[in-house]
């Protein structure tokens, strides 16, 4: 156990359904990180957050929205799902700037 | 982003030593060295990460050339366990307003032979 608890392991759902993903980080990290792992497109960094704040985004689509609760935890919400969009979908935690991400074991998400 | 290279795959024999180069040329003062690897079906995980010293764990060691422009990961004595994609990444310490997403590349697939 990473430390990171990311819910659900699997998600099946149809096109055009919407979907959220919940993220709760390592206790005493302020920084939520999302990351899509496709087959064609390796790790692709989506957004980041820190205490409650966006901070940085990545190659997110307008498709999908993330935020971070005042508890710390982090939902990314997925919506108008394409057969693209069928991915890995990783959240890390850290502190900002030192040491290294902690990574939770991932959602996999299957649109059909 | 400053980039890291490294090679596409590797393959050692277990319990040998694993030798995993990282070419980063760009690489800024403030940048430190990451590695992660990636095992199969599951996350990323930290391995070891350094500045300009070089740096030893319980999972590996970090051989960072005085330049700063390259670095190796050293795996003791490789396991089985140990096959997975190995990723050589650059933080920065100091990124502006704390916006500091990694980004991999395509990273090293280590194949260890019995």
């Amino acid at each position: 156990d990473s430390g990171v608890t990311q819910t659900p392991k699997h998600l099946i759902t149809a096109t055009g359904q919407r979907v959220t993903l919940r993220c709760s980080p390592r206790s005493g990290d302020l920084s939520v990180y999302w990351y899509q792992q496709s087959l064609d497109q390796g790790l692709q960094f989506l957004i980041q957050y820190y205490n409650g704040e966006e901070r940085a985004k990545g190659n997110i689509l307008e498709r999908f929205s993330a935020q971070q609760f005042p508890d710390l935890h982090s939902e990314l919400n997925l919506s108008s799902l394409e057969l693209g969009d069928s991915a890995l979908y990783f959240c890390a935690s850290s502190v900002v700037g030192f040491g290294g991400y902690t990574f939770g074991s991932g959602t996999r998400l299957t649109v059909v | 982003d400053a980039k890291t290279t490294q090679p596409n795959s590797m393959e050692s024999n277990e319990e040998e030593p694993v030798h995993l180069p990282c070419n980063h040329s760009t690489i800024s003062g403030t940048d430190y060295i990451h590695w992660y690897r990636q095992l199969p079906s599951q996350g990323p995980e930290y391995v070891i990460h350094g500045l300009t010293s070089n740096v030893n764990n319980r999972m590996a060691s970090l051989a960072i050339a005085e330049d700063r422009k390259s670095s190796t990961l050293i795996l003791h004595r490789a396991t089985l366990r140990d096959a997975a994609v190995y990723y050589c990444i650059l933080r920065d310490q100091y990124s502006g307003g704390g916006a500091d997403g990694l980004t991999f590349g395509k990273g090293t697939h280590l194949i260890i032979q019995p």
